[in-house]
């Protein structure tokens, strides 16, 4: 059984970085038949996809557009864990946050328990 | 990007009946090389994650209730739930995987009659 355990801060000033935790158990940071997500949900924004770590003989991502310049996942091998940081925060930022299992074909099947992150000074 | 366009927003059905809810994708979501759509349906209920119910466009998940069940192919998708429970008054939503940045649904929210 696949479990992803978010942590990190809740409140975030502004300007500031915005950095979450994801430990996975019960699958591997660096298989070759998943890939580690990063998503957001607001109420002005609905879900968002923020972007993606893989492995697929090297390290690749993928991010979304809109925040594209501010994001870096990454991938923590020796503790089985992926990273998210956003950089230069605003309010709009803030949101639960989710860690997920992209297991393509099959779609995004494992989430974390989400982390409501409030950006406000 | 894949625009999901959901309808309708909300959705009132009585116990037991039937409940639909469709989704439209801006472009389509089957790919070529397995003939196999790249849409899921997942259900959210408060203070939790969603939970992915239907894959491939209409194959239910392990442990999901046979009276789900999702249907579509190419824009076009739409997920019945047959005879409504208690348990399924939630917030649906249509997610396309077929290439980043993946995209959902604006969501459609479902309640009791």
């Amino acid at each position: 059984q696949v479990q992803l355990q978010q942590s990190g801060p809740g409140l975030v000033k502004p300007s500031q970085t915005l950095s979450l935790t994801c430990v996975i158990s019960g699958d591997s940071v660096s298989t070759n038949s998943a890939a580690w997500s990063w998503i957001r949900q607001s109420p002005s924004r609905g879900l968002e996809w923020l972007g993606r770590t893989y492995y697929r003989s090297k390290w690749y991502n993928d991010y979304a557009v809109s925040v594209k310049s501010r994001i870096t996942i990454n991938p923590d091998t020796s503790k089985n864990q992926f990273s998210l940081q956003l950089n230069s925060v605003t309010p709009e930022d803030t949101a639960v946050y989710y860690c997920a299992r992209d297991r393509r074909p099959f779609g995004i099947d494992y989430w974390g328990q989400g982390t409501l992150v409030t950006v406000s000074s | 990007d894949i625009v999901m366009t959901q309808s309708p927003d909300s959705l009132a059905v009585s116990l037991g009946e039937r409940a639909t809810i469709n989704c439209k994708s801006s472009q389509s979501v089957l790919y070529s090389s397995n003939n196999k759509n790249y849409l899921a349906w997942y259900q959210q209920k408060p203070g939790q994650p969603p939970k992915l119910l239907i894959y491939w466009a209409s194959t239910r998940e392990s442990g999901v209730p046979d009276r789900f069940s999702g249907s579509g192919s190419g824009t076009d998708f739409t997920l019945t739930i047959s005879s409504l429970q208690a348990e399924d008054v939630a917030v649906y939503y249509c997610h396309q995987y077929y290439s980043p940045p993946y995209t959902f649904g604006q969501g459609t929210n479902l309640e009791i009659k």
